[in-house]
């Protein structure tokens, strides 16, 4: 299993950009990395999925490096409401293969 | 398109009593995947159900068991409570045995154990 490594929080102010890396040093070829948000007392919602390079969805953008032992979760202008944790995840298929982490508390404020 | 219900939303056992939680997966979705979130950790899989087969299971004891219907509901038995399975229990539905990105959380059973 590969093992992430990411800050355990992280403050931001409204309509900052923020950027969240994981380190992933040993993923393996066929792996993917994975971004899950959680809020409070909710079940964790998929944000962005890559393998390499860049991936930009209407959420996030998703920075992978070339080694591919690092990935950067970048979030544009966040707003309070993107409060939450956010899990890095590599692997294959959530669960036997893909497990979450501690993951980074990011906290915006006014 | 109904997202991924459970039930109940809350609650408290005793010590040595016996859980049953249940999910209903998303219309189309023959993959559910069962989850333990304690306070201030991320989610840690217990097993999955596909085709209403175990297909995988994390490090948790037997006394934790589950179930799939042919219409794809699930439900998660744990027996002799004890007080760390004090948590929130997260079942998560998929289109496929083998997924990506394609995991779809419900909101989750909040289990006290007192």
């Amino acid at each position: 299993l590969a093992k992430t490594t990411q800050p355990i929080s992280m403050d931001s102010y409204e309509g900052q950009e923020v950027n969240i890396t994981c380190s992933h040093n040993n993923i393996a070829t066929n792996d993917y990395i994975t971004w899950y948000q959680q809020f409070p007392s909710q079940g964790p919602r998929f944000i962005i999925q890559g393998y390499k390079t860049k991936v930009t969805n209407e959420v996030a953008s998703l920075f992978i490096p070339a080694d591919r032992k690092s990935s950067t979760l970048s979030l544009p202008r966040v707003s309070l409401s993107d409060t939450a944790v956010y899990y890095c995840l590599v692997g294959v298929a959530l669960g036997n293969d893909m497990r979450f982490g501690a993951g980074t508390r990011l906290t915006v404020k006014p | 398109e109904t997202g991924v219900t459970q039930s109940p939303t809350h609650l408290i056992k005793t010590r040595g009593q016996q859980v049953t939680l249940r999910c209903s997966s998303q219309s189309g979705h023959n993959t559910v995947s069962w989850y333990q979130q304690a306070l201030g950790q991320g989610p840690q899989f217990i097993f999955q159900y596909y085709r209403e087969e175990e297909n995988g299971r994390g490090n948790f004891p037997p006394r934790f068991s589950g179930l799939q219907f042919p219409n794809y509901s699930s439900e998660l038995n744990v027996n002799a409570l004890e007080l760390d399975d004090s948590a929130l229990y997260l079942c998560a539905s998929s289109p496929r045995q083998i997924s990506y990105n394609e995991q779809f959380f419900g909101p989750g059973t909040r289990l006290t154990v007192l």
